[in-house]
């Protein structure tokens, strides 16, 4: 069975700041992994997928995520943090394997502080 | 290129009816998948329809079923409403061109209120 689970449920960052986002993962296979960002009375967006090309993922917005197998993680970060980035972020795992059943994480939701 | 939409965005129904939501996917994908969303619960995915057919399914009870037409077109069917059905349901579409890795475009939602 896949889980995904996101390490704190509540990040504060000042404008301009590091953005980090916790996530880890189980799965017993090779895993798709996503990030997801939701705004207010919104559905959710992709920000960037893994997939197994490369370990080191580029989304939009800014933001990137590193797939590190040893840890089973995929944290995300932007370097600099923005107002605009305040929201609640999702981070998901798929097997792939016959059919598209997504698992998400609890969800973080990101505060940007003047 | 029109997004996923969903109606209606807003419902309000009491204890014991039923409900139907419908869901019109991004022109030419074919996979349609539906996610319950509520603040205890987070994101728990319901079922998937690809080709009029149901590939996947979460574990949820009997009362929520869906169905995909032959344009895509999807709804979702919730029987016996009970309070913990409230919620927003999300319906996310996809081309499943490679499996797992599809994009997956989710739509705004429909907010159910079950009174």
């Amino acid at each position: 069975a896949q889980s995904v689970t996101q390490l704190g449920s509540h990040v504060s960052v000042s404008e301009g700041a590091l953005v980090l986002l916790r996530c880890n993962y189980s799965s017993s296979v090779p895993p798709y992994l996503f990030w997801y960002v939701q705004y207010p009375n919104q559905g959710l967006q992709l920000l960037l997928k893994y997939t197994s090309a490369a370990t080191l993922v580029k989304g939009i917005n800014g933001f990137e995520a590193e797939f590190k197998k040893s840890e089973t993680s995929f944290h995300l970060t932007k370097p600099s943090a923005h107002m605009s980035d305040a929201a609640e972020y999702f981070c998901a795992v798929s097997d792939g394997t016959g059919g598209f059943k997504t698992i998400f994480g609890a969800g973080t939701r990101l505060f940007v502080k003047a | 290129k029109a997004g996923v939409t969903q109606t209606p965005r807003y419902l309000i129904k009491t204890r014991g009816q039923q409900v139907t939501l419908s869901c019109s996917p991004i022109s030419g994908h074919r996979s349609v998948s539906w996610y319950q969303q509520t603040p205890g619960q987070g994101l728990q995915f319901l079922f998937e329809y690809f080709s009029e057919t149901q590939r996947n399914k979460g574990n949820f009870p009997g009362r929520f079923s869906g169905r995909q037409f032959s344009n895509s077109r999807s709804e979702m069917n919730v029987s016996t409403l009970e309070l913990g059905d409230s919620a927003l349901y999300l319906c996310a579409s996809s081309t499943r061109e490679t499996g797992g890795t599809d994009t997956q475009y989710f739509g705004p939602g429909t907010r159910l209120t079950v009174l």
